[in-house]
């Protein structure tokens, strides 16, 4: 069975925090791909990375940094210096093929509350 | 413009009550879906198509139905409306079918009262 975990549900911090959101996937695919999306206030899911499974390179962007690890099923991501802006709701997501379709698999998702 | 819209964003209705989501894409992507938000379960597929006129079911269909007679329009159904279709509805659509990510509408917020 396919799923993602993100087994923190709110994480509140101090602006300029550095804070780590969690996910944790499962699938016995080979080939597959990871996603984290931004949800703000305004509602609409902002892409931020995507992963393949045969990508274990981490990489970094700004403030925003994903640690990928096969070996533990986690796609981990950081946010260094956190801001306000940063407040919103964070979603990892699994893309495995399921009936020929590639789908997305989401976890509930973890609702980030910078504080100033 | 192009891209993916939904309309209407926001739609109030009653019980019993028959409405459709409507979803358009101007990128001509074979793959369309349907996804529900609820608090607690993130996004669950409802209902996705591979390509015009070929539907299939995702993890939660029951209550809603979906056509598609033309590759840029998706719209999903609830034929009889109830108070547990209270959600936000995302539709989604990917040109690829190697799962390398969609595009998403900015959503439907639905209140069922």
């Amino acid at each position: 069975a396919q799923k993602v975990t993100q087994a923190q549900t709110e994480i509140s911090v101090v602006e300029k925090e550095d804070v780590t959101l969690d996910c944790v996937y499962e699938t016995r695919d080979t080939t597959y791909y990871l996603f984290w999306y931004k949800q703000p206030p305004s509602g609409e899911l902002v892409f931020l990375i995507r992963r393949n499974s045969f990508d274990e390179q981490n990489e970094i962007s700004g403030r925003y940094s994903w640690n990928f690890q096969k070996s533990t099923s986690s796609f981990n991501f950081t946010i260094t210096a956190s801001q306000v802006v940063d407040s919103a709701v964070y979603f990892c997501a699994l893309s495995v093929d399921i009936s020929g379709t590639y789908k997305y698999i989401f976890g509930t998702g973890t609702r980030l509350k910078v504080l100033a | 413009d192009a891209g993916i819209t939904q309309s209407p964003r926001y739609k109030i209705t009653e019980t019993g009550r028959q409405v459709t989501l409507m979803c358009h894409q101007t990128w001509s992507h074979s793959y369309m879906f349907w996804y529900r938000q609820d608090l607690g379960h993130g996004l669950r597929l409802i209902y996705y198509s591979a390509a015009a006129d070929i539907t299939d079911k995702g993890e939660v269909p029951d209550g809603y139905v979906v056509s598609r007679s033309k590759t840029e329009n998706f719209p999903l159904t609830l034929e009889s409306a109830t108070r547990s279709q209270t959600s936000v509805y995302f539709c989604a659509s990917s040109h690829t079918f190697t799962g390398e990510g969609y595009t998403f509408g900015s959503g439907t917020r639905l209140t069922v009262v």
